[in-house]
């Protein structure tokens, strides 16, 4: 079946400027994560949904980051006000909830670079 | 969740074990060891995971010491597409939590 995917590929922006990435998960997959990936690093945790609530956003760097999942399917995370710092891959993973170990299924990423 | 220490590189050849170390000596009774790897330009992909016992799966083997402070993975018969970043995690099984990634291992698999 379809894997997780993720929406545009590639970003380029202008600082200042408003972005919105996309997640579609794994079909029937209650969770959902939002992650971000800085070169050389390892993924740096951002959010996580279970269904349609944002069951922890601790990793959510400040309040220009924001992300929803209103249907608890697809997911958008939401970047106000780009900064070149934000430049990154993020990252999207789905996950089943009903295993005992809960494997983490990983998109491809979206490169967001900020000019 | 508990720490883990990695080397930042191995390299190995073609048609060779790898073995990759990884220590979490602060890791707690009801935490299992996760490895996932990540090839280049790719989201990570769950390798193999383990609390206390040893296992093994049709990508590697997992080998987890009597205290459980370090583990190894091991890739059998190493390719060259396995020339990744291997992370090693440890966190509570059961709970849809986050993953805390370190910056892993680059294993270099040469011909």
């Amino acid at each position: 079946g379809a894997g997780v995917s993720q929406t545009p590929s590639n970003k380029v922006t202008e600082k200042g400027k408003y972005v919105e990435l996309r997640c579609d998960p794994i079909s029937g997959h209650t969770a959902l994560y939002w992650y971000r990936q800085s070169l050389g690093q390892g993924p740096e945790f951002l959010i996580y949904f279970q269904g349609t609530g944002a069951a922890d956003d601790s990793g959510l760097p400040n309040d220009r980051f924001f992300a929803v999942r209103p249907e608890g399917s697809v997911s958008t995370l939401k970047i106000q006000r780009t900064e070149r710092g934000d430049s990154a891959v993020y990252l999207c993973a789905s996950s089943s909830g009903g295993t005992s170990y809960n494997e983490q299924f990983f998109g491809p990423g979206t490169r967001l670079t900020v000019l | 969740d508990a720490k883990t220490t990695q080397p930042p590189s191995m390299d190995c050849a073609e048609g060779r074990a790898a073995n990759l170390p990884c220590n979490h000596s602060t890791i707690s009774g009801n935490e299992y060891v996760y490895w996932y790897r990540q090839i280049h330009s790719q989201g990570p992909q769950y390798i193999i995971h383990g609390l206390k016992n040893n296992e093994t799966n049709e990508m590697a083997s997992l080998i987890i010491t009597e205290d459980r402070k370090s583990s190894t993975l091991i890739l059998p018969h190493a390719t060259l597409r396995d020339t990744a970043v291997y992370y090693c995690i440890v966190r509570v099984a059961g709970a849809n939590s986050k993953l805390t990634f370190g910056k892993g291992i680059t294993l270099s698999v040469r011909p």
